[in-house]
């Protein structure tokens, strides 16, 4: 089983779309949980944190469920500039241990 | 805003030939990585640094790979005989506290190696 699964989409969606993301991690010793974004060539960027309680930052909507171990990413109302590829990280076996991304999920909003 | 910087932006290199990638973490950073993109594919692990260690490495961090920190602010990966398929993009990333401490990694641009 791979360490973390997303699906890899691509997405193709209208502007204006609500489009939610799920990924699962296989160690239930993980900590830290992040989605990051990443633009064609670009380097990752953070987008989010994961807290267990779920968070909110604007159109994006994360939500973490250990039991699960399951990670979810909501965006509403969905822009252009929102086509990326999500990728998300899971972290914290050790300290200083190896962060992992899974391979991502292609979104593409359409006009 | 602090950014980690990486250089040569991009090298191309003869198989066989040692290259050597740069990176200056976040000045007051203390856990650095290094992570490789194939074209196309995800983003794969391949090394932490703590405390002028390696901390973790995944299986595609073999010999021919080692990384320093030689002076205080670089941070290197060498590779010592490139392969064709060592071509990628390599990333540098560096965090203020380790995976447990939830701090996010910041990434360098990377270096996109081409090996002919």
């Amino acid at each position: 089983r791979k360490e973390v699964e997303q699906d890899p989409g691509p997405f193709n969606v209208p502007e204006g779309a609500t489009v939610a993301f799920n990924c699962t991690y296989s160690n239930s010793a993980s900590q830290s949980f992040f989605w990051y974004r990443q633009d064609c060539r670009k380097e990752p960027k953070l987008l989010m944190s994961v807290y267990s309680s779920g968070n909110e930052d604007g159109r994006f909507t994360a939500q973490l469920n250990r039991a699960s171990q399951y990670i979810s990413l909501l965006i509403r109302d969905s822009k252009l500039s929102d086509s990326a590829t999500y990728l998300c990280v899971v972290t914290g076996y050790s300290s200083a241990s190896k962060i992992i991304f899974g391979s991502g999920t292609r979104l593409s909003i359409r006009p | 805003e602090p950014e980690v910087t990486q250089t040569p932006s991009h090298q191309v290199t003869q198989m066989g030939q040692e290259v050597i990638l740069r990176c200056v973490p976040i000045s007051n950073h203390l856990y650095f990585y290094w992570y490789r993109q194939i074209l196309g594919q995800k983003v794969e692990f391949l090394v932490s640094f703590y405390n002028n260690e390696i901390s973790e490495k995944s299986e595609i961090f073999d010999d021919q790979f080692s990384v320093e920190r030689p002076d205080g602010s670089n941070f290197t990966l060498k590779i010592r005989s490139t392969k064709l398929e060592d071509s990628a993009m390599y990333f540098c990333a560096s965090s203020e506290g380790g995976s447990l401490h939830n701090t996010e990694a910041f990434f360098g641009q990377g270096t996109r190696l081409t090996v002919v």
